[in-house]
């Protein structure tokens, strides 16, 4: 089965800029949540999409939104872009199980300037 | 404020030597998770521990749930630099949510 995969790898956007980022699921995963990994805060939790509905979410402000699609693939929006979103973006998939265990895909790397 | 705390921070030993890694809460939780994470990926599952008391081993790395549930530690016997990298936990509940550690940064020296 193919991993999780995340477009694009590496992002440079400009402070106000919105970006889009995109995941693809493992095959026959239901469940796609999306993490921000920074060295000062570590993994924090951004949302959770299960059959196109969000079922779960942080503590981020509304810029940062969510969709899932009938296929399960899923894309974070990020609006009005500020210095402190550069960070790792992990998108992970997983099947509905009570232990929720996590398929991470690589990551985009996003730089705001 | 991390739901769970993991410590050391930092653990830098030589190849061979043993190390330890541990995750305390005082929430319980349904299951613990241990991921591995090397630089410029994401991390991936090391292994779930579900009941309490539990151990379980994979190769030389061994995984211990706490009888209540709110704790784990994961043990490394004769360490190698392919075990470099972010060791994170992961703690489920009823809610869907993973809550996750802060991560122990472990490098193995050759």
């Amino acid at each position: 089965k193919a991993g999780v995969t995340q477009t694009p790898r590496y992002l440079i956007k400009t402070r106000g800029q919105q970006v889009t980022l995109s995941c693809s699921p493992i095959s026959g995963h239901r469940s796609v949540s999306w993490y921000q990994q920074t060295p000062g805060q570590g993994l924090q939790f951004l949302f959770e999409y299960f059959s196109e509905t969000q079922r779960n979410k942080g503590n981020f402000p509304g810029r940062f939104s969510g969709r899932q699609f009938s296929n399960s693939r899923s894309e974070m929006n990020v609006s009005t872009l500020e210095l402190g979103d550069s960070a790792l973006y992990l998108c992970a998939s997983s099947l509905d199980s009570p232990h929720y265990e996590q398929y991470f895909g690589p990551g985009t790397r996003l730089t705001v300037t | 404020t991390q739901l769970l705390e993991q410590s050391p921070q930092f653990l830098s030993i030589q190849e061979g030597e043993n190390l330890t890694v541990y995750c305390n809460s005082s929430s319980v939780f349904s299951s613990l998770q241990w991921y591995r994470q090397e630089p410029g990926e994401g991390p991936v599952l090391l292994v779930t521990v579900v009941t309490g008391g539990e151990v379980k081993k994979l190769k030389r790395l061994t995984f211990q749930f706490g009888d209540a549930r709110k704790d784990s530690s994961l043990h490394i016997t004769a360490a190698q630099p392919g075990d470099t990298g972010l060791y994170l936990c992961a703690g489920a509940r009823d809610d869907y949510k993973l809550s996750f550690g802060a991560g122990t940064t472990v490098t193995v020296r050759a």
